[in-house]
């Protein structure tokens, strides 16, 4: 069955840019949309953006207003993963990040990694 | 954004007894609702989607119900296994968002 494992940085520098990398396995990333969602004790379940798998290598994205254009989530079919980058962190952006398939009602989630923003 | 208020924030109860879990949206979600469990150090778990649909290995004693901006969440028998913090979650709107959870604990 379909797995995705996130990976990435697990300490990141205020200020900078937090990269993280999910990588799908037992299926083709060319036939979903493929999400970011983060967690935190405080905010809770906080859905990033999702990207849609469009073909010429390409896809169309959707994400979250609350994080303006520090956002860009992009796929590369090739190796069968896609990416989330977050400029300009703060500590607010500390959190467990997950990715999961879909982007409306997300039915497989990887098993999330966390990334501490530090000072 | 729409904002999704689970109720009751806690519920104790005992193996074997039924549990009811409450997500209200601030508007209507149509039936674009779903349920999740997540249990301490693991991923969210779909449960439910678009309302009443259990997802693929979710056992039959978990239903849902409701519709526009009420919302339910019934277990009928409570097994040991099913005490984990529950989320619903609307995809009517974007961003998607989440509800604060329901923490189901053992009596």
């Amino acid at each position: 069955q379909v797995q995705l494992q996130e990976s990435g940085p697990g300490l990141v520098k205020s200020s900078e840019t937090l990269s993280l990398t999910c990588t799908v396995s037992g299926g083709s990333i060319r036939n979903y949309c493929w999400s970011w969602i983060r967690q935190t004790p405080r905010k809770g379940l906080d859905f990033i953006g999702y990207i849609c798998y469009e073909g010429s290598g390409g896809g169309s994205t959707n994400y979250n207003p609350s994080l303006g254009s520090r956002v860009t989530i992009s796929v590369d079919p090739s190796n069968n993963r896609f990416s989330l980058q977050l400029t300009s962190v703060t500590a607010a952006d500390t959190a467990v990040y997950y990715c999961a398939r879909g982007g409306g009602t997300p039915d497989v989630w990887g098993t999330g990694t966390t990334v501490i923003v530090s000072s | 954004d729409i904002v999704l208020t689970q109720s009751p924030a806690t519920l104790s109860l005992s193996p074997g007894e039924g549990a009811t879990l409450s997500c209200r949206a601030s508007q209507s979600v149509d039936n674009y609702l779903a349920w999740y469990q997540q249990k301490p150090g693991q991923s969210p778990r779909l449960l439910i989607y678009d309302v009443s649909n259990r997802a693929t290995g979710t056992p039959a004693r978990f239903s849902g119900s409701g519709s526009g901006t009420d919302f339910t969440l019934t277990i009928s028998s409570l097994e040991p296994d099913d005490f984990a913090s529950y989320y619903c979650q609307q995809r009517s709107g974007w961003p998607r968002t989440f509800g604060q959870g329901t923490n189901l604990e053992i009596k």
